[in-house]
């Protein structure tokens, strides 16, 4: 495996289902982000985690909990979605969070909350 | 508030057609804008990083270039396999770790 990898890449659950998101950076890179696509917006930041540590909480609601075990994983549990949670979501990586590297991005998990 | 504009929503080329996309931006400070393609399905792929004002990089077909307000990515001589959104991407100096703004993109469409 190269570069940064998502599981699933599609995912339909129900309101009151529990799931999670995986992504896994092969990159070395000590920084990941969770990161949100809906159609007709930007790209939203969600979370950032620098050395494992979360050091960003772009004020998502509590359905959304992160969780980042070491520098290469990093899941998102999702728990009682609403319809409009759907959406692309998109890891990524950067060699450090606070520097002006780039980004790479992996393929995302099409979420479908029905 | 920090922003960031793309210009057109979308366009439509003939193969050899050559033109440019643009991003606007209106941030405090700016320590880095950004370029990426995505294809559909996919993720965003990055492209170039600029710094400074009058700054230029190519790739290819591809050159993205800098002033204080807006970037251009000129497309020279496209191909059909250059069909894709295009995403532009600042850092604010202000912003905190890791935060790009990132506008809504150009979706190119390149016709053989």
């Amino acid at each position: 495996e190269t570069g940064v990898t998502q599981t699933p890449r599609h995912l339909v659950m129900g309101m009151t289902n529990k799931k999670s998101l995986k992504c896994e950076q092969h990159l070395g890179h000590n920084a990941m982000y969770w990161y949100k696509q809906s159609a007709k917006k930007p790209l939203e930041l969600m979370f950032v985690y620098s050395l494992e540590e979360r050091v960003e909480n772009n004020s998502v609601p509590s359905r959304f909990s992160p969780e980042c075990p070491n520098s290469s994983h990093l899941f998102l549990h999702l728990h009682t979605l609403q319809p409009e949670d759907s959406a692309l979501y998109l890891c990524a990586s950067s060699q450090e969070s606070g520097l002006d590297d780039e980004q790479y991005f992996g393929p995302g998990t099409r979420l479908t909350v029905t | 508030e920090d922003q960031v504009t793309q210009s057109p929503e979308a366009l439509r080329l003939q193969e050899g057609e050559s033109s440019s996309l643009n991003c606007s931006y209106t941030v405090s400070g700016l320590r880095g804008l950004f370029w990426y393609r995505q294809d559909p399905g996919k993720g965003p792929e990055f492209l170039f990083t600029l710094y400074s004002a009058g700054e230029e990089k190519e790739k290819e077909r591809l050159k993205a270039t800098l002033t204080k307000k807006e970037s251009f990515l000129h497309i020279t001589a496209p191909k059909p396999e250059d069909s894709a959104t295009y995403l532009c991407a600042v850092r604010p100096s202000g912003g905190s770790q890791g935060n790009l703004i990132f506008g809504k993109g150009t979706k190119l469409s390149v016709k053989p």
